[in-house]
């Protein structure tokens, strides 16, 4: 399972665009990108998912560059409550048994007023 | 609400101690995770199944073992209790085994062992 590094914190304001990086160097060619959000002492939510170029949906967009070694999640316009750990999981789609769900440490996004 | 059911919300015991904690997946969804998540850690995987058989093992302790049952719930027995096993354990379910579907995650069982 490619591991992946994302920066452990960052701190943002209200109104303001916020992209977090997540490096994959070993992603293999059948792997997706998916990203989860977790608030304190609840389970993690799914945010976007990707294979290629950009992704769009209602809460973030997701840009993967040609080479998939990196993925950019955006989230536009963040408030006060978008404070929360953000994951980004790096996997197999084809079912294997490395197809399993892996979270590293995140990244602790802080929105201040 | 993501439609994952886990049971109890609480539980305290003391080390020695056997528990078992209870998940029913959204309907329809026949892979379940299983992951524990201690104070200020990330979500360590424990095991998957997918359609009552087991599909992935992650760093589960010997003394903790699973299993899904055919009506698709699941269960995750946790045998001589420590205090280091004090933590939140959340369940997940998705409508396949790999990571091309979104997976939905339950509200935790937060684990306090005294």
């Amino acid at each position: 399972l490619a591991k992946t590094t994302q920066p452990i914190s960052m701190d943002s304001y209200e109104g303001q665009e916020v992209n977090i990086t997540c490096s994959h160097n070993n992603i293999a060619t059948n792997d997706y990108i998916t990203w989860y959000q977790q608030f304190p002492s609840q389970g993690p939510r799914f945010i976007i998912q990707g294979y290629k170029t950009k992704v769009t949906n209602e809460v973030a967009s997701l840009f993967i560059p040609a080479d998939r070694k990196s993925s950019t999640l955006s989230l536009p316009r963040v408030s006060l409550s978008d404070t929360a750990v953000y994951y980004c999981l790096v996997g197999a789609g084809d079912g294997g048994s490395q197809g399993n769900l892996i979270f590293g440490k995140g990244t602790k996004l802080s929105v201040k007023p | 609400d993501s439609g994952v059911t886990q049971t109890p919300k609480h539980l305290i015991t003391a080390t020695g101690q056997r528990v078992t904690l209870r998940c029913s997946p959204r309907s329809g969804d026949l892979s379940v995770y299983w992951y524990q998540q201690s104070l200020d850690q990330g979500l360590q995987f424990l095991i998957q199944y997918y359609n009552g058989e087991e599909r992935a093992k992650g760093n589960i302790l010997e003394r903790f073992s699973a299993q899904q049952f055919p009506d698709l719930h699941s269960e995750l027995n946790l045998s001589s209790l420590e205090l280091g096993d004090s933590a939140l354990y959340f369940c997940a379910s998705s409508v396949a085994m790999d990571l091309n579907t979104e997976a939905f995650f339950g509200q935790g069982t937060r684990l306090t062992v005294v």
